[in-house]
């Protein structure tokens, strides 16, 4: 089946710890992207992609960094610059431009 | 800038009850516009879909009517169901050539009790 997985689900870092997030998908989709979830904030976008090796920052990218070597994987870096780190983090694939995104199941980051 | 701005939950209803959750937004040009839910510590799934002026997107037996004039897209369900318990989120994409992420508003916590 088609999808998109990130992974862990769950993940607790120490603070100033840097941490990577993990998004594939095998949708065959050109556009990912990430999110940031808080408790009465809505969806924020971090970084976003639409193509192999381009990444642009999205709305709220300090303290995040992203790469996009290969078309299925988008992994998400957690610097220890980000000042408030804990939160679900979500990512999402689309065909491009102005289509749907679809979205995988999320990592819950708890720094202590 | 873009923005979505939809009623603030928690909605609490009893099971059968008329659904109705208001959106509204600002947005350049003619946007697409999406509904999608979220079910406690899962992703967003898409629930439906709008992208022109006047289109009904549906499923699920929800339904939204993407209105430009008053530029809202309400979603509407006629008899809810326990199942139907999560947060709904609105959307639009502008179709920008650069900035391609969805605009959300901040998500409605529906509660639907038997």
């Amino acid at each position: 089946d088609g999808g998109i997985t990130q992974s862990p689900k769950y993940l607790f870092r120490k603070e100033g710890q840097n941490v990577t997030l993990s998004c594939e998908q095998n949708l065959n989709h050109d556009a990912m992207y990430w999110y940031r979830q808080d408790p009465g904030q809505g969806l924020r976008l971090i970084y976003y992609s639409q193509i192999v090796n381009d990444f642009q920052k999205g709305d709220i990218a300090e303290g995040y960094s992203v790469s996009r070597e290969k078309k299925e994987s988008f992994p998400l870096t957690v610097t220890s610059a980000q000042k408030n780190p804990t939160a679900f983090y979500l990512c999402a694939s689309s065909h491009g431009q102005a289509g749907e995104q679809f979205f995988g199941p999320g990592t819950r980051l708890t720094v202590l | 800038g873009n923005s979505v701005t939809q009623m603030e939950g928690p909605v609490t209803l009893s099971e059968e009850a008329f659904l109705t959750i208001n959106c509204t937004y600002t947005a350049t040009g003619y946007p697409s516009l999406f509904w999608y839910v979220q079910y406690p510590g899962e992703g967003l799934q898409l629930l439906l879909k709008a992208t022109k002026a006047d289109d009904k997107g549906s499923n699920k037996g929800f339904e939204a009517t993407y209105r430009k004039e008053t530029t809202s897209f309400h979603l509407e369900k006629g008899s809810v169901q326990v199942s139907d318990s999560a947060v709904y989120f609105c959307a639009l994409s502008d179709h920008r050539g650069g900035a391609d992420g969805l605009t959300f508003g901040k998500g409605t916590h529906l509660i639907i009790q038997p």
